[in-house]
């Protein structure tokens, strides 16, 4: 399976924490993506990053890419309650066409 | 217009009932896809349609069958299914074969199979 994997599973931390998730990947890609995805809606993207790049910013966003370890982190600044969601990465491979393969995703829960 | 929109919402129907999910963007993109997702579960791909045509089907049950009538427009269409198929459907789109292309998503239809 080319799926990832995402630690933690689940996440609590209170608002104004920073929040980190991990996501490992078997595979070589094109990129890798993070989604947002709150309680049973559809998926928002959150930001993409190149397989030649190895940290991108947005907003209270960073992410790093380390490909020689297959491996990516997200972390998210000063949280919010708002930020409470289901957070996945998503690697993009493929020749031709970019096929997307979601991990298993992290919990974030952010109590005022 | 940067939404997809999916209808129905919501959908239940027992194992002989025929049903069609809808999709529907504006945004000119070229690529359209199917996604079903279990719970506490990541969206796993069934189809992808690029320029109209069926480009990837990932070896899903020929109860569902896609259909991209035009460029806006993509549905699914369900016969026969069991409950196991009971989830939340998700449509997406993107610009095209763009190796970095970000997928927009709608808010699923969330399907109950009696």
């Amino acid at each position: 399976s080319q799926q990832g994997e995402e630690d933690p599973q689940a996440l609590s931390i209170q608002e104004g924490e920073n929040a980190t998730m991990n996501c490992s990947y078997k595979t070589s890609i094109n990129n890798l993506q993070w989604y947002r995805q709150n309680s049973g809606r559809g998926l928002v993207h959150l930001i993409l990053i190149r397989s030649n790049e190895r940290e991108k910013h947005s907003g209270r966003l960073r992410v790093t890419l380390d490909t020689s370890k297959k491996s990516s982190s997200l972390l998210i600044t000063a949280s919010r309650a708002a930020d409470t969601a289901s957070y996945f990465c998503a690697t993009g491979w493929g020749t031709g066409f970019q096929k997307l393969v979601f991990g298993t995703g992290t919990r974030l829960l952010v109590s005022p | 217009d940067t939404e997809v929109t999916q209808t129905p919402k919501h959908l239940v129907m027992g194992m002989t009932n025929k049903k069609s999910l809808k999709c529907e963007q504006h945004m000119g993109h070229r690529a359209m896809y199917w996604y079903k997702q279990k719970a506490k579960k990541p969206p796993e791909l069934m189809f992808v349609y690029s320029y109209e045509k069926l480009s990837i089907n990932e070896s899903v049950p020929s109860r569902f069958s896609p259909e991209c009538p035009n460029s806006s427009l993509l549905n699914l269409h369900l016969h026969a299914l069991q409950p196991e198929d009971s989830a939340l459907y998700l449509c997406a789109s993107s610009q095209g074969y763009d190796r970095e292309s970000e997928q927009f998503f709608g808010p699923g239809t969330r399907l109950t199979v009696l």
